[in-house]
């Protein structure tokens, strides 16, 4: 069984620190997504990283898939309140189209 | 309007009775999925479909029950209700390919679900 270990679990931060959300696993993935979501409301896709190494940047957010394929981390730079919400990881096997999601890490940004 | 829906969003019953949340999805998605999520556990999968008569068990398929006679809907069916069933489901759906957009998953809005 593929696990993805998300931490931390919980972050609360005051508006314009910095911060990382780590996702790691002993399994090796095709491709690894993070998503968000908002109380009251289903994940949102924020994005899908492929290659191994690969970094990509969302405005504030950059993005990192391991070289080996088994982890993943978020960082986040200059929080902001409307960052507050609950961040998951989600990596894709090599067949089927099954994910396995992390715990999630609820961050609170506070103004 | 395009989209996956998902009904009801709220729902109290009792234990023991049976209880069933609908999903409807207009993307013409192959895959379908029902999630549960609980505090600490985040999505954990309990049932997903490839196709039209086609379903597969999740990680917690225990006490559910899903069928797929059409495409667009995915009915997730708690036979006999248990306190530990209390939770919020999400239906999800996507398309195989490749590339970045394979597996990305569009979620619904959530059925908060309460047994009592």
């Amino acid at each position: 069984t593929q696990l993805l270990e998300q931490s931390p679990q919980f972050l609360s931060i005051q508006e314009g620190e910095n911060l990382t959300v780590y996702c790691n696993s002993s399994s090796v993935f095709s491709s690894l997504q993070w998503y968000r979501q908002e109380p009251g409301e289903g994940p949102v896709l924020l994005v899908t990283v492929v290659t191994g190494g690969e970094v990509k940047k969302l405005k504030r957010l950059t993005f990192q898939f391991g070289d080996a394929r088994k982890d993943s981390s978020l960082h986040i730079t200059a929080a902001q309140p409307g960052d507050t919400g609950l961040y998951l990881c989600a990596g894709a096997s090599w067949y089927g189209n099954k994910l396995v999601f992390g715990a999630g890490t609820i961050l609170r940004v506070k103004s | 309007d395009a989209g996956i829906t998902q009904s009801p969003r709220y729902k109290i019953t009792e234990t023991g009775r049976q209880v069933t949340l609908m999903c409807h999805q207009t993307w013409s998605h192959s895959y379908m999925f029902w999630y549960r999520q609980d505090l600490g556990h985040g999505l954990r999968l309990i049932y997903y479909s490839a196709a039209a008569d086609i379903t597969d068990k999740g990680e917690v398929p225990d006490g559910y029950v899903v069928s797929r006679s059409k495409t667009e809907n995915f009915p997730l069916t708690l036979e006999s209700a248990t306190r530990s069933q209390t939770s919020v489901y999400f239906c999800a759906s996507s398309d195989p390919g490749g590339g970045e957009g394979a597996n990305v998953l569009t979620f619904g809005a959530g059925s908060r679900l309460t047994v009592l």
